[in-house]
């Protein structure tokens, strides 16, 4: 069974840019959640899908937006770019995203902002 | 605000050296209580939910437990390959589903 999925595993932006990530969760699994890790404030929730709705925004700006598809896959979306936005971004699929689900955690999205 | 506090942030330990790492969370209804290790470079990887005080569950050579107000991961005689950094997260019955809330880990090391 495929694990979760994101693409690219790197990344290197220019401050002002606008960049894309994407996430394919595990087959079946409709929630996908999206996190930001950085070494001085750990993981922090920037958003959740459910059925291509977004359930649950955690506080970010504006500029972090996200979607998901009919086919649960996942894309979130930096416009202009801050160097503070360079960060591990990780995304995690469960059957529902209820607490009765685990979590599972793609390999994330290393991206560094220049 | 809900929140989740990890300590040591830091600890060493001998091979076979046996020891606890803590969780402290404050919430205003528990609905999950999540244990994760992330080696460097990856993402968290699962290891356990607790849902109520009083239970415990076991993998190899890790046993969490909960109480009302923290969670322990007892680490028994771990090895070198047990190196990571251990994250506890909760989430809230009051109205976040799919939104985890972490602690900043434990780091954990342990020297052949």
């Amino acid at each position: 069974k495929a694990g979760v999925t994101q693409t690219p595993r790197y990344l290197i932006k220019t401050r002002g840019q606008q960049v894309t990530l994407s996430c394919s969760p595990i087959s079946g699994h409709r929630s996908v959640s999206w996190y930001q890790q950085t070494p001085g404030q750990g993981l922090q929730f920037l958003f959740e899908y459910f059925s291509e709705t977004q359930r649950n925004k955690g506080n970010f700006p504006g500029r972090f937006s996200g979607r998901q598809f009919s086919n649960s896959r996942s894309e979130m979306n930096v416009s202009t770019l801050e160097l503070g936005d360079s960060a591990l971004y990780l995304c995690a699929s469960s059957l529902a995203g209820g607490g009765e689900a685990e979590a599972f955690f793609g390999q994330g999205t290393r991206l560094t902002v220049v | 605000e809900d929140q989740v506090t990890q300590s040591p942030e830091a600890l060493r330990l001998q091979e076979g050296e046996s020891s606890s790492l803590n969780c402290s969370y404050t919430v205003s209804g528990l609905r999950g209580l999540f244990w994760y290790r992330q080696d460097p470079g990856k993402g968290p990887e699962f290891l356990f939910t607790l849902y109520s005080a009083g239970e415990e569950k076991e993998k190899e050579r890790l046993k969490a437990t909960l109480t009302k107000k923290e969670s322990f991961l007892h680490i028994t005689a771990p090895k070198p390959e047990d190196s990571a950094t251990y994250l506890c997260a909760v989430q809230d019955y009051g109205g976040s589903q799919g939104n985890l809330i972490f602690g900043k880990g434990t780091k954990l090391s342990v020297k052949p």
